[in-house]
């Protein structure tokens, strides 16, 4: 079956930690996309790419950081300088090029300890 | 910033009653409309894609688009409580998709 697979699905961390959450897909997409959603609000983008070794800061890239080395994978790293990291992340693809719907993983939940 | 606009909820309907979800837009130059569906707890799921002015339906949902207008809505008909959920408005910009804040919907049996 075809799909986007984000991992973990919760996730915790501790002051002045690095965690990374990540998204493989299989649906032969050129483009992925990072969003955060926090309750009651709609989706917000952190990053995403169109292409292999390329992608760009969405609204609010301050305190993450990516990487596409893989067609197929977009890791999202949450770094320590991300304050308020508490949050619901999605993952998602699409075809490239506009006008193109995209799809979603199922998402990471992720927490302060 | 592009903003995406959505009628405020909650939004409560009997079962088998049509529910009117809004959204409006403020780029002009937007091609692209889509409407996903998000479970409490869960991912947005695609239900509506629609590209040009006029009515497009699939099953119960019906999407219109009003370009000179910037509007576009969604029609549930016959609703279901399985249809209770967020409402996500979500409009294309530069490559990327703009979402709006969602519209609860709550079907009441």
């Amino acid at each position: 079956d075809g799909g986007i697979t984000q991992s973990p699905k919760y996730l915790f961390r501790k002051e002045g930690q690095n965690v990374t959450l990540s998204c493989e897909q299989n649906l032969n997409h050129d483009a992925m996309y990072w969003y955060r959603q926090d309750p009651g609000q709609g989706l917000r983008l952190i990053y995403y790419s169109q292409i292999v070794n390329d992608f760009q800061k969405g609204d609010i890239a301050e305190g993450y950081s990516v990487s596409r080395e893989k067609k197929e994978s977009f890791p999202l790293t949450v770094t320590s300088a991300q304050k308020n990291p508490t949050a619901f992340y999605l993952c998602a693809s699409s075809i490239a090029g506009p006008n193109q719907p995209q799809h979603f993983g199922d998402g990471t939940r992720l927490s302060i300890l | 910033q592009k903003e995406v606009e959505q009628n405020s909820g909650p939004l409560s309907v009997p079962e088998g009653a049509i529910a009117s979800l809004n959204c409006t837009y403020s780029d002009r130059v937007s091609q692209s409309f889509f409407w996903y569906r998000q479970y409490s707890g869960k991912s947005p799921e695609l239900i509506m894609s629609i590209y040009s002015n006029g009515d497009k339906e699939d099953g119960r949902f019906t999407a219109q688009l009003n370009k000179a207008s910037q509007y576009v809505s969604l029609l549930i008909r016959d609703s279901q409580p399985s249809d209770s959920a967020t409402y996500l408005c979500a409009v294309d910009n530069d490559y990327k998709l703009s979402f709006g804040a969602g519209t609860t919907v709550t079907v009441r049996a």
